[in-house]
């Protein structure tokens, strides 16, 4: 079974530029996460997309912003970046939540994008 | 807020010594709790989770973890570590209420020497 599958592998844009990272999640998932792991910072959640709608959101400003596609796939975009948006993007599914109530099932991880903003 | 707190940021140790590495959350309510390991140069990878049940969870490669809610602690543990067990530890709770999303403390790195 193939895992979450994310790409680029590397990106590098300057400060100003926008990037868009994409992430394909486990054959079956519905849910896809996003997070950020900056040095010194440790991982932070961004997003969660369910359904193709944003159902939670981070301590992010709105330049980053995302979407899911039908087939479950997502794309998160980072708008006039910044230097310390430098970092490693991780993207996560997991099957249908189980309900707000319930909390999340388990999430699997990709890879990682490694954005560097010079 | 949850918040997740692993204090040991660098364990070094030696094959066949035992491991317990601490991770304590603040959140009173139902919690879902997970220890993801990233060894170098690959992904985050689950190695055990906690949703309900017996207190005494068991993961792949023969760790384990128990959670204990009056101390807000899970703590993971191997009585005999490999060096093969050198890598980064990450412990994640997520909050019944809070959206799905995992707060994560701010792992610990494991160096097992030969």
């Amino acid at each position: 079974e193939a895992g979450v599958t994310q790409s680029p592998t590397h990106l590098i844009k300057t400060r100003g530029q926008q990037a868009t990272l994409r992430c394909s999640p486990i054959s079956g998932h519905t849910s896809v996460y996003w997070y950020q792991q900056a040095l010194g910072l440790g991982l932070q959640f961004l997003l969660w997309y369910d359904e193709g709608e944003e159902r939670n959101r981070g301590n992010f400003p709105p330049r980053f912003s995302g979407r899911q596609f039908p087939n479950y796939s997502s794309e998160l975009n980072v708008n006039a970046l910044e230097l310390e948006d430098s970092a490693l993007y991780l993207c996560a599914s997991s099957l249908a939540p189980i309900g707000l109530a319930g909390g999340t099932d388990t999430q699997y991880f990709g890879p990682g994008t490694r954005l560097t903003v010079l | 807020a949850q918040s997740v707190s692993q204090h040991n940021h660098h364990v070094i140790l030696s094959e066949a010594a035992s491991l317990e590495l601490g991770c304590n959350y603040s959140y009173g309510g139902t919690v879902n709790l997970f220890w993801y390991v990233q060894y170098p140069g690959q992904h985050l990878q689950l190695l055990l989770k906690y949703f309900s049940g017996d207190p005494l969870v068991k993961g792949i490669k023969g760790f384990e973890a128990e959670f204990i809610k009056s101390k807000f602690s899970f703590n993971l543990r191997k009585p005999s570590v490999q060096w093969s067990d050198t890598a980064e530890y990450f412990c994640a709770v997520n909050a019944a209420n809070a959206g799905n999303m995992l707060t994560f403390g701010g792992g610990t790195r494991l160096m097992v020497k030969p």
